[in-house]
């Protein structure tokens, strides 16, 4: 079946060590997104790609970063996590027509010690 | 700035009741409003409105836009357990590839 993937599930850090999120999808879309959801909030975006054009939000910390080598992989980077990165982040992924649905992969829990 | 508000922030209903949900959109260049199931999990896609008062329905779920007053309604029928969960709505722009999403409304479904 075609979906979005992201590993790991689950990721434990301690305030200012580096952390890479991954995320990966067999749809063949061309954008990908990244997005940050805290608790009772609605998913807030990050930053997406469209193919290899980077777009990044205005208010998107410079702690945040990512990468993405190929159509099928995307990678979030938190350079040095504080205490308030804990969230759940959310990788999307959609064809690229303007105001088109957005496919969701099942996240990746943050907790920052 | 685009906005998109929903209400009510949350409800509690018992099974067999029908709920609706509101969702008020403030987007420049808009082209369709999108909703979604959030259980524990990643949110789910349930239904996108481009066209003013054409109903799209799925199962139990309907939903309806009203370009003209710049808002769309989720209607759950019959509700079930199963229905628990957070409804999101987003705004799409007719340029560009982002979302506007509301800050959800929190369904409890009560046996």
């Amino acid at each position: 079946d075609a979906m979005v993937i992201q590993n790991p599930r689950y990721q434990v850090t301690q305030f200012g060590k580096p952390v890479t999120l991954s995320c990966s999808q067999t749809l063949n879309h061309n954008v990908m997104y990244w997005y940050q959801q805290k608790s009772s909030q609605a998913p807030k975006l990050l930053f997406h790609y469209y193919d290899k054009d980077f777009n990044n939000e205005a208010d998107t910390p410079d702690n945040f970063q990512s990468r993405r080598p190929n159509t099928s992989f995307c990678f979030l980077d938190i350079r040095s996590p504080g205490l308030g990165d804990a969230a759940m982040y959310l990788c999307a992924t959609s064809r690229g027509l303007a105001g088109d649905e957005q496919f969701f992969g099942p996240g990746t829990r943050l907790t920052v010690l | 700035e685009d906005k998109v508000v929903q209400s009510p922030l949350s409800l509690v209903v018992h099974e067999g009741d029908t709920v609706t949900l509101n969702c008020s959109y403030e987007v420049t260049n808009f082209r369709s409003l999108l909703w979604y199931k959030q259980e524990k999990k990643a949110p789910t896609f349930l239904f996108m409105l481009t066209s003013s008062g054409i109903e799209k329905k799925s199962g139990r779920l309907s939903s309806i836009l009203d370009k003209k007053e710049l808002f769309s309604i989720l209607n759950i029928t019959a509700t079930q357990t199963g229905d628990s969960a957070v409804y999101l709505c987003a705004g799409g722009k007719a340029a560009g590839n982002k979302l506007t999403f509301g800050g959800g409304t929190r369904v409890l479904v009560k046996p």
